[in-house]
């Protein structure tokens, strides 16, 4: 089975800060790599889907990138409301695993 | 509006039972896969089941095989997950998750329901 590296564990930063957390595949998975925010007490939501898609009706603040095994996800400009879990999840072979997760808080 | 609502949570004994529903609206359920995604307190996302749209494909994660069974009826517009031989470890909210066109990702989740297997 694929093992997902997310990192950091947890991440603290400013409003207007540039963030970026990674997902690394323990093998190739293409593009098959999506990104989701959850608050607390919520579902999750879907933010970028097939490693750079952005989901519709999500700020453009947001973005992905990566293809193979190394992947980036960026929020541009932090905002308050921001705050939230992010996951990584990859699709391979009809099975499907997270990542860790990163909570983001406000410094 | 695609509106996702799980039921069927609550408490029950280890090596009990439950089965959880998903009434889905706001799309054609008929036409797409459904899955069931869970996150124990304070833990991360993990995925737990997956059926196609015909329910022709079925998929479990390692850590349910052979205890859940996950099923859908297209004409109620509904998806399910027998639990069996339920475990401590198995306490977690459920997420119902709409599978994408393409299977690669899950664009829509309901709220969840709460399982708690506890004596």
């Amino acid at each position: 089975d694929i093992q997902m590296t997310q990192s950091p564990s947890s991440l603290s930063a400013s409003v207007g800060d540039r963030v970026t957390i990674t997902c690394q595949a323990s093998q190739d998975i293409s593009n098959y790599l999506n990104w989701y925010q959850q608050k607390p007490g919520k579902a999750p939501n879907l933010l970028i889907y097939d490693a750079s898609n952005l989901e519709t009706g999500v700020p453009s603040r947001f973005s992905g990138s990566g293809s193979g095994t190394d992947f980036t996800f960026t929020i541009s400009s932090l905002q308050p409301e921001d705050i939230a879990t992010y996951y990584c999840q990859q699709f391979d072979n009809r099975l499907y695993t997270f990542g860790q997760g990163t909570k983001l808080e406000i410094k | 509006e695609v509106q996702l609502v799980e039921s069927g949570g609550g408490l029950v004994k280890p090596g009990g039972s439950l089965r959880l529903s998903c009434v889905a609206s706001g799309f054609t359920f008929s036409s797409y896969s459904m899955n069931w995604v869970r996150q124990a307190p304070g833990k991360g996302l993990e995925w737990v089941s997956s059926i196609s749209s015909s329910s022709s494909y079925i998929y479990y994660a390692d850590s349910v095989k052979g205890r859940f069974t996950i099923s859908r009826d297209n004409a109620k517009n509904s998806l399910y997950l027998q639990m069996n031989s339920l475990r401590a470890e198995d306490t977690a909210v459920y997420y119902c998750a709409k599978g994408a066109f393409n299977m690669h990702y899950f664009d829509f989740w309901g709220q969840g329901t709460l399982v708690t297997v506890s004596s």
